[in-house]
């Protein structure tokens, strides 16, 4: 059982709409929140890392938001492209050197 | 740029075969991990490595071991490949502890008959 969780698992949008996902994760002994975007036949690509409450970042037209103290991060993603089709992976650290995955949001979108 | 190479893209091995999964980064990170991914459950963490000679047990270290003799090479070693082995192999490798970004390598597909 993954104790990082995103959702939705997969999701289809046509080229030009807005998406976002989410992730959730224990909100105790929170140290920082990652967010990667692994491209078909490519490897993972870190987006961004989040250590803060309430913490906004952004790349782009890619933002996430970050609320420890309920445990999520939003992900979204303003006038989807064909190019940001890919898998949407978070993960959470507790301090240490280890990262916990969720299982990933497969966006797909359509031209 | 960081690199993180792997040295297979797509390997087959039979059932018992020793295997070896050699990862090299040069960036001169101190951190290196092993992860296994597979459909539904996301990147798995078998184990990583934090300085040259060490190692901690991940979430899945069962049926691995590793190596890492120097700072840049990162070796996954299943001592007798089994069927259930069957997935993508990621290694990583960053800078410092968790508030540090991982750079992948592009992953090996094993496959055990």
């Amino acid at each position: 059982i993954l104790n990082v969780e995103q959702s939705p698992q997969s999701l289809h949008v046509q080229e030009g709409d807005s998406t976002n996902f989410t992730c959730s994760f224990p909100s105790s002994n929170f140290y920082a929140l990652h967010w990667y975007r692994w491209e078909t036949a490519k490897s993972p690509e870190a987006l961004f890392v989040m250590t803060l409450n309430g913490d906004e970042k952004k790349k782009g037209r890619i933002s996430a938001t970050l609320n420890t103290k309920e445990g999520y991060s939003y992900l979204y993603i303003k006038g989807s492209q064909p190019e940001d089709s890919a898998t949407y992976l978070c993960a959470h650290n507790n301090a240490g050197n280890m990262l916990t995955f969720g299982g990933g949001t497969r966006l797909m979108v359509k031209p | 740029d960081v690199k993180v190479t792997q040295s297979s893209r797509y390997l087959v091995k039979r059932t018992g075969e020793k295997v070896f999964l050699e990862c090299v980064q040069d960036m001169d990170h101190e951190n290196m991990f092993w992860y296994r991914q597979d459909p539904g459950l996301g990147l798995r963490l078998i184990y990583f490595s934090y300085d040259v000679k060490m190692k901690e047990k991940g979430d899945i270290p069962e049926g691995y071991s590793v190596s890492r003799e120097k700072k840049e090479r990162f070796s996954l070693i299943l001592e007798s490949a089994s069927t259930n082995q069957t997935s993508m192999y990621l290694c990583a490798s960053s800078l410092g502890q968790g508030m540090y970004e991982q750079y992948f390598g592009p992953g090996t597909r094993l496959t055990v008959t």
